[in-house]
Protein backbone atom coordinates (compact mmCIF):
# COMPACT_ATOMS: atom_id res chain seq x y z
CA UNK A 1 0.00 0.00 0.00
CA UNK A 2 1.34 3.70 -0.20
CA UNK A 3 3.22 4.79 2.69
CA UNK A 4 3.80 8.91 2.94
CA UNK A 5 7.14 10.08 4.34
CA UNK A 6 7.33 13.71 5.70
CA UNK A 7 10.26 16.14 6.80
CA UNK A 8 10.60 17.99 8.38
CA UNK A 9 9.00 16.52 12.23
CA UNK A 10 9.52 20.09 13.34
CA UNK A 11 10.42 23.55 11.91
CA UNK A 12 11.19 27.13 13.07
CA UNK A 13 11.09 29.76 11.13
CA UNK A 14 11.41 33.59 11.87
CA UNK A 15 8.49 35.71 10.99
CA UNK A 16 8.82 36.90 7.00
CA UNK A 17 11.04 33.96 6.35
CA UNK A 18 9.91 31.07 3.84
CA UNK A 19 9.21 27.73 4.78
CA UNK A 20 9.66 24.67 2.87
CA UNK A 21 7.86 21.03 4.13
CA UNK A 22 8.93 17.71 1.73
CA UNK A 23 6.95 14.73 1.22
CA UNK A 24 7.86 11.71 -0.39
CA UNK A 25 5.55 9.00 -1.48
CA UNK A 26 5.85 5.29 -2.46
CA UNK A 27 2.60 4.32 -4.91
CA UNK A 28 3.22 5.42 -8.73
CA UNK A 29 -0.43 5.05 -9.10
CA UNK A 30 -1.25 8.03 -6.73
CA UNK A 31 -2.23 11.38 -8.30
CA UNK A 32 -3.70 13.72 -5.91
CA UNK A 33 -1.68 15.45 -3.27
CA UNK A 34 -3.20 17.03 -0.81
CA UNK A 35 -2.06 19.70 2.07
CA UNK A 36 -3.91 20.21 5.55
CA UNK A 37 -3.27 22.36 8.33
CA UNK A 38 -4.27 21.54 11.48
CA UNK A 39 -4.44 23.82 14.60
CA UNK A 40 -4.41 22.74 18.05
CA UNK A 41 -7.57 21.46 18.92
CA UNK A 42 -9.26 21.92 15.54
CA UNK A 43 -9.94 19.61 12.54
CA UNK A 44 -6.96 19.35 9.72
CA UNK A 45 -8.23 21.82 6.96
CA UNK A 46 -7.55 21.64 3.17
CA UNK A 47 -5.25 24.61 2.34
CA UNK A 48 -4.23 23.44 -1.09
CA UNK A 49 -3.99 20.18 -3.16
CA UNK A 50 -2.16 18.99 -6.94
CA UNK A 51 -3.04 16.61 -9.17
CA UNK A 52 -0.37 14.64 -11.29
CA UNK A 53 -1.44 16.50 -14.28
CA UNK A 54 0.16 19.39 -12.81
CA UNK A 55 4.02 19.99 -11.59
CA UNK A 56 3.05 23.54 -9.52
CA UNK A 57 0.33 25.28 -8.38
CA UNK A 58 0.10 28.64 -6.54
CA UNK A 59 -2.50 30.16 -4.13
CA UNK A 60 -0.94 33.60 -2.56
CA UNK A 61 1.65 32.56 -0.14
CA UNK A 62 1.64 28.96 -0.72
CA UNK A 63 2.18 26.66 -3.32
CA UNK A 64 3.13 23.44 -4.09
CA UNK A 65 5.33 21.56 -6.26
CA UNK A 66 5.21 18.04 -8.00
CA UNK A 67 7.93 15.51 -8.89
CA UNK A 68 6.29 12.28 -10.26
CA UNK A 69 9.20 10.92 -11.14
CA UNK A 70 11.01 11.06 -7.98
CA UNK A 71 7.77 10.43 -6.28
CA UNK A 72 7.73 13.57 -4.00
CA UNK A 73 5.73 16.95 -3.37
CA UNK A 74 6.63 19.94 -0.94
CA UNK A 75 4.91 22.69 0.38
CA UNK A 76 6.16 26.37 0.28
CA UNK A 77 5.01 28.93 2.63
CA UNK A 78 6.26 32.28 1.78
CA UNK A 79 6.15 35.29 3.78
CA UNK A 80 5.21 33.18 6.97
CA UNK A 81 3.43 34.60 9.62
CA UNK A 82 2.69 33.81 13.05
CA UNK A 83 -0.89 32.93 12.16
CA UNK A 84 0.84 30.20 10.09
CA UNK A 85 2.20 28.12 13.48
CA UNK A 86 0.13 24.95 12.85
CA UNK A 87 0.70 21.62 12.39
CA UNK A 88 0.88 20.46 8.57
CA UNK A 89 -0.10 16.98 7.06
CA UNK A 90 0.89 16.47 3.53
CA UNK A 91 -1.11 13.14 2.03
CA UNK A 92 -1.67 11.47 -0.87
CA UNK A 93 -4.33 9.13 -3.10
CA UNK A 94 -5.43 7.52 -5.92
CA UNK A 95 -8.36 9.66 -6.70
CA UNK A 96 -11.43 8.03 -7.46
CA UNK A 97 -10.44 4.59 -7.95
CA UNK A 98 -10.41 3.58 -4.28
CA UNK A 99 -12.30 6.44 -3.20
CA UNK A 100 -10.12 8.90 -2.14
CA UNK A 101 -8.67 7.11 0.92
CA UNK A 102 -6.03 9.56 2.06
CA UNK A 103 -2.41 7.71 3.47
CA UNK A 104 -1.45 11.06 5.50
CA UNK A 105 2.09 11.90 6.93
CA UNK A 106 3.14 12.42 9.96
CA UNK A 107 3.14 15.96 10.58
CA UNK A 108 5.28 19.10 10.08
CA UNK A 109 4.57 21.11 13.36
CA UNK A 110 5.80 24.84 11.82
CA UNK A 111 6.60 27.21 14.44
CA UNK A 112 6.48 31.30 12.90
CA UNK A 113 8.53 33.30 15.18
CA UNK A 114 8.04 36.99 15.75
CA UNK B 1 -24.67 24.57 3.53
CA UNK B 2 -23.87 23.31 6.57
CA UNK B 3 -20.11 21.39 7.38
CA UNK B 4 -19.79 18.37 7.95
CA UNK B 5 -20.97 17.32 11.56
CA UNK B 6 -19.44 15.00 13.94
CA UNK B 7 -21.17 14.91 17.78
CA UNK B 8 -20.42 14.60 20.77
CA UNK B 9 -17.13 16.98 20.67
CA UNK B 10 -15.78 15.41 23.44
CA UNK B 11 -16.64 11.87 25.04
CA UNK B 12 -15.26 9.54 27.97
CA UNK B 13 -16.11 6.28 28.33
CA UNK B 14 -14.84 4.19 31.63
CA UNK B 15 -12.94 1.06 30.52
CA UNK B 16 -15.07 -1.60 29.16
CA UNK B 17 -17.80 0.45 27.88
CA UNK B 18 -19.31 1.16 24.28
CA UNK B 19 -18.39 4.57 22.34
CA UNK B 20 -20.90 5.61 19.61
CA UNK B 21 -19.24 8.32 17.60
CA UNK B 22 -22.07 9.72 14.85
CA UNK B 23 -21.33 11.91 12.22
CA UNK B 24 -23.65 14.01 9.48
CA UNK B 25 -22.07 14.65 6.13
CA UNK B 26 -22.13 17.76 4.23
CA UNK B 27 -25.81 17.84 2.38
CA UNK B 28 -25.51 15.98 -0.76
CA UNK B 29 -22.35 13.69 0.19
CA UNK B 30 -23.06 10.42 -0.08
CA UNK B 31 -19.13 9.26 0.56
CA UNK B 32 -18.24 9.45 4.20
CA UNK B 33 -14.26 8.19 5.66
CA UNK B 34 -13.73 7.57 9.22
CA UNK B 35 -10.07 8.49 10.27
CA UNK B 36 -8.59 8.15 14.50
CA UNK B 37 -5.83 10.61 15.09
CA UNK B 38 -3.89 9.35 18.26
CA UNK B 39 -2.10 12.13 20.44
CA UNK B 40 0.51 14.09 18.37
CA UNK B 41 0.22 11.41 15.46
CA UNK B 42 -0.56 11.85 11.85
CA UNK B 43 -4.10 10.95 10.44
CA UNK B 44 -4.62 7.32 10.25
CA UNK B 45 -7.44 6.03 7.53
CA UNK B 46 -10.39 3.64 9.15
CA UNK B 47 -13.30 2.99 6.95
CA UNK B 48 -14.88 4.37 4.07
CA UNK B 49 -18.61 4.26 2.96
CA UNK B 50 -21.29 5.00 1.10
CA UNK B 51 -24.94 4.46 2.14
CA UNK B 52 -25.60 1.09 3.26
CA UNK B 53 -22.12 -0.46 2.04
CA UNK B 54 -18.50 -0.11 3.74
CA UNK B 55 -16.53 0.22 0.52
CA UNK B 56 -12.86 -0.02 2.04
CA UNK B 57 -12.17 -1.21 6.03
CA UNK B 58 -8.43 -1.72 5.53
CA UNK B 59 -7.56 0.56 8.51
CA UNK B 60 -10.40 -0.95 10.67
CA UNK B 61 -9.03 -3.00 13.90
CA UNK B 62 -10.28 -6.30 13.82
CA UNK B 63 -12.03 -6.15 16.42
CA UNK B 64 -14.31 -4.43 18.91
CA UNK B 65 -14.47 -1.54 15.92
CA UNK B 66 -17.66 -1.55 13.18
CA UNK B 67 -19.04 0.88 11.30
CA UNK B 68 -21.86 1.83 9.33
CA UNK B 69 -24.04 4.75 7.19
CA UNK B 70 -27.73 3.93 7.15
CA UNK B 71 -30.15 4.99 4.50
CA UNK B 72 -31.57 7.04 6.40
CA UNK B 73 -29.27 9.37 9.51
CA UNK B 74 -25.80 9.80 10.07
CA UNK B 75 -22.59 7.31 9.90
CA UNK B 76 -22.16 5.65 13.07
CA UNK B 77 -18.40 4.73 14.46
CA UNK B 78 -18.88 2.00 17.54
CA UNK B 79 -15.97 0.78 19.38
CA UNK B 80 -17.04 -2.11 21.95
CA UNK B 81 -15.28 -2.94 25.07
CA UNK B 82 -13.33 0.77 24.75
CA UNK B 83 -9.67 0.47 26.23
CA UNK B 84 -7.35 2.69 27.09
CA UNK B 85 -5.45 2.82 24.00
CA UNK B 86 -8.62 3.71 21.79
CA UNK B 87 -8.21 7.51 23.12
CA UNK B 88 -7.76 9.53 20.12
CA UNK B 89 -9.57 12.01 17.93
CA UNK B 90 -12.05 10.69 15.26
CA UNK B 91 -12.23 12.77 12.80
CA UNK B 92 -14.87 12.31 9.73
CA UNK B 93 -15.03 13.89 6.14
CA UNK B 94 -17.95 13.68 3.55
CA UNK B 95 -17.52 13.73 -0.39
CA UNK B 96 -19.84 13.91 -2.99
CA UNK B 97 -19.80 11.03 -5.17
CA UNK B 98 -18.03 12.57 -8.37
CA UNK B 99 -16.28 15.38 -6.65
CA UNK B 100 -13.20 17.11 -7.97
CA UNK B 101 -12.07 18.71 -4.60
CA UNK B 102 -10.39 17.45 -1.48
CA UNK B 103 -13.16 16.48 0.99
CA UNK B 104 -13.40 18.72 4.47
CA UNK B 105 -13.36 17.18 7.90
CA UNK B 106 -15.83 17.46 10.80
CA UNK B 107 -15.01 19.18 14.05
CA UNK B 108 -13.59 15.59 15.52
CA UNK B 109 -14.94 13.43 18.38
CA UNK B 110 -12.53 13.67 21.21
CA UNK B 111 -12.59 10.18 22.70
CA UNK B 112 -11.58 9.66 26.42
CA UNK B 113 -11.17 6.79 28.28
CA UNK B 114 -10.56 6.38 32.02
Amino acid sequence: GENVEQHPSTLSVQEGDSAVIKCTYSDSASNYFPWYKQELGKRPQLIIDIRSNVGEKKDQRIAVTLNKTAKHFSLHITETQPEDSAVYFCAASRWAEYGNKLVFGAGTILRVKS
Amino acid sequence: NAGVMQNPRHLVRRRGQEARLRCSPMKGHSHVYWYRQLPEEGLKFMVYLQKENIIDESGMPKERFSAEFPKEGPSILRIQQVVRGDSAAYFCASSPIDSNYGYTFGSGTRLTVV
